[in-house]
């Protein structure tokens, strides 16, 4: 089952620029995190928001949740072509052991 | 530090073959360890957990199944791969996202099923 869902499915950006992601998701969470995936490997851990949390930075990712709207943005400033990837954010499941990753969103950005 | 070794990372078996894939944490104690597998330009899909040794709790029936024989070791096999087993296969630990920790990945298995 699919809790988060991301948007948009592909990103593209030229250097310098910001990119935005957005995650919905549907039931009520403890915390959501996101992650990044570079091709063809594992995923990596970019921060964690708790539910009682409505921004968090670490370096240039900004993250907001909205918990009224079941929503999340991850926002990262002055993208370099390193940032590359495609993102995913990810909630617990419903009995809480598990996390379910939604789509992801696959970003390009071009110098 | 914490480490997750995961192995090995390309795969191709022939259809009706035995399958098994194995992961291992180094640096820490009793992880909960998990295993996704990821279709091409597709999400994760949660395989199998497990937050003890013996504990295995499977969350899609299906050709696949997983043990963990000890603390820090988490297998993912078959008996007879299907084509439709084929995937990026993918394990990681966490102490328990509930707790606010986040998963730590290992760098995935490419399995074909040819």
């Amino acid at each position: 089952s699919q809790q988060g869902e991301e948007d948009p499915q592909a990103l593209s950006i030229q250097e310098g620029e910001n990119a935005t992601m957005n995650c919905s998701y549907k039931t009520s969470i403890n915390n959501l995190q996101w992650y990044r995936q570079n091709s063809g490997r594992g995923l990596v851990h970019l921060i964690l928001i708790r539910s009682n949390e409505r921004e968090k930075h670490s370096g240039r990712l900004r993250v907001t949740l909205d918990t009224s709207k079941k929503s999340s943005s991850l926002l990262i400033t002055a993208s370099r072509a390193a940032d590359t990837a495609s993102y995913f954010c990810a909630t617990d499941n419903q009995a809480g052991t598990a996390l379910i990753f939604g789509k992801g969103t696959t970003l390009s950005v071009s110098s | 530090s914490q480490t997750i070794h995961q192995w090995p990372a390309t795969l191709v078996q022939p259809v009706g073959s035995p399958l098994s894939l194995e992961c291992t944490v180094e640096g820490t104690s009793n992880p909960n360890l998990y295993w996704y597998r990821q279709a091409a330009g597709r999400g994760l899909q949660l395989l199998f957990y497990s937050v003890g040794i013996g504990q295995i709790s499977s969350e899609v029936p299906q050709n696949l199944s997983a043990s963990r024989p000890q603390d820090r070791q988490f297998i993912l096999s078959s008996k007879k791969l299907l084509l439709s087993d084929s995937g990026f296969y993918l394990c990681a630990w966490s102490r328990g996202t509930r707790r606010g920790f986040g998963y730590t990945f290992g760098s995935g298995t490419r399995l074909t099923v040819v």
